[in-house]
């Protein structure tokens, strides 16, 4: 069983340019979450998708920032007209159906972002 | 509102010492579920441990033991005889029961096992 995956693994784009992130679950999981995390922090939770439906959104996440699971399969997190604050590591996580395992998220190895 | 706080920035042990890293976390609800992940120099977070807010029985698994006690809030977790692998950032994460069952992490603990 491969764990989660995402893609790429670092990127480095110039400040207002978009950049576009894909995170592909555990199979059979049916949630996904985004984090963010800077330096010397924990990670910070961003928005939440059961299958393909985005249920919860973070305040963190700015008009400039969008996130889709079409088909409830591999999702992607956008941002647009990146901004230095954005410098980051992005990291996705998914968690089993199983009421109670729900609560157990499994991460992958995130995306550092580097806006210059 | 929800927040988990690990005081200790940084600590740094000889390896065999025995370490315990404190958790302390706030939150309204009555049910939820507390974590430790560990992100090793390669990123990934690992999950370590889940635990409810019902079950107060301290938990050991080899080297590690977590010590749950819900009068002073805290979630501390101990490493037995350190070793250098030990060596990492350290989350101690709460998670309401609510419909996303989001995490929410606490700054981290960096753990240094000096040989």
């Amino acid at each position: 069983d491969t764990g989660v995956s995402q893609d790429p693994r670092h990127k480095i784009t110039k400040r207002g340019q978009n950049v576009t992130f894909r995170c592909d679950p555990i199979s059979e999981h049916n949630r996904l979450y985004w984090y963010r995390q800077t330096l010397g922090q924990g990670p910070e939770f961003l928005t939440y998708f059961q299958n393909e439906a985005q249920l919860e959104k973070s305040r963190l996440l700015s008009d400039r920032f969008s996130a889709e699971r079409p088909k409830g399969s591999f999702s992607t997190l956008e941002i647009q007209r990146t901004e230095q604050g954005d410098s980051a590591m992005y990291l996705c996580a998914s968690s089993p159906p199983d009421r109670e395992s729900s609560y157990e998220q499994y991460f992958g190895p995130g995306t550092r972002l580097t806006v210059t | 509102a929800q927040k988990v706080t690990q005081a200790q920035t940084e600590i740094s042990v000889v390896e065999k010492e025995d370490v315990t890293l404190d958790c302390v976390y706030e939150t309204r609800d009555t049910t939820y579920y507390l974590f430790w992940y560990k992100q090793p120099p390669s990123g990934e977070l690992v999950f370590l441990i889940r635990r409810n807010s019902f079950d107060e029985q301290n938990e050991i698994s080899g080297r590690y033991s977590w010590n749950f006690q819900k009068s002073t809030s805290s979630f501390n977790f101990t490493i037995t005889a350190s070793q250098v692998v030990d060596s990492a950032v350290y989350f101690c994460a709460l998670s309401e029961v609510d419909s996303s069952y989001k995490l929410i992490f606490g700054s981290g603990t960096r753990l240094l096992v000096r040989p």
